[in-house]
């Protein structure tokens, strides 16, 4: 149980491009999910909580219109690039934890290449 | 708000001996402390996880350790084998944080066969 998919694994874009990462609860509910990013050789930066059925919260000094996040359903987030830009290039990763729980369960991550 | 420190950011034991990663957090509000371990490339992995009200907990060859008068706590590891290797992080939350994790800085284990 508690498995969480990613789409896509990876992808390589031209600069300028919007790049849209889907985030998926395959066998639980998620009320909350998470959208960290992480740098070679570093920990895991939260970018924004996303509750289901309301705006994501960010964390500071994370762009909310460069990042849009969507929470549309309680299996689903999206986490869309936009206008991207060789600095975004990272490894992207979601999580999700069910209502009552603690525990967040992580998505295999995306990794974006801006070019 | 939390901050999570860990220590050492890099450790290599022998294959078959024991790995102590240590972890500190200042937020007293603090009641869930999950590790991860996180192969390159790949998701992080949920390997254990202590409450508050628990001291230790212990599953199989890992266990882990709740100081929480001192506000730390610690992964053990025992008799560890090659692939054990991997990044470690530990991590901190509470309802005060809206459940947001805090991670540590992670710690890159290497167990030399």
């Amino acid at each position: 149980g508690a498995v969480v998919s990613q789409h896509p694994s990876r992808v390589i874009c031209k600069s300028g491009t919007s790049v849209k990462i889907e985030c998926r609860s395959l066998d639980f509910q998620a009320t909350t999910m998470f959208w960290y990013r992480q740098f070679p050789k570093q920990s895991l930066m939260l970018m924004a909580t996303s509750n289901e059925g309301s705006k994501a919260t960010y964390e500071q000094g994370v762009e909310k219109d460069k990042f849009l996040i969507n929470h549309a359903s309680l299996t689903l987030s999206t986490l869309t690039v936009t206008s991207a830009h060789p600095e975004d290039s990272s490894f992207y990763i979601c999580s999700a934890r069910a209502q009552g729980t603690d525990t967040q369960y992580f998505g295999p991550g995306t990794r974006l290449t801006v070019l | 708000g939390e901050n999570v420190e860990q220590h050492p950011s890099t450790l290599s034991v022998q294959e078959g001996d024991s790995a102590v990663i240590k972890c500190t957090y200042s937020d007293s509000a603090s009641n869930y402390f999950p590790w991860y371990k996180q192969e390159l490339g790949k998701r992080p992995q949920l390997i254990i996880d202590i409450r508050s009200n628990v001291g230790e907990k212990k599953d199989q060859r890992i266990a882990v350790t709740l100081n929480k008068t001192a506000k730390h706590f610690s992964l053990h590891i025992t008799e560890t084998q090659p692939e054990d290797s991997a990044v470690y992080f530990c991590a901190a939350t509470s309802l005060n944080t809206g459940n947001q994790f805090y991670f540590g800085t992670g710690t890159s284990l290497t167990v030399i066969p």
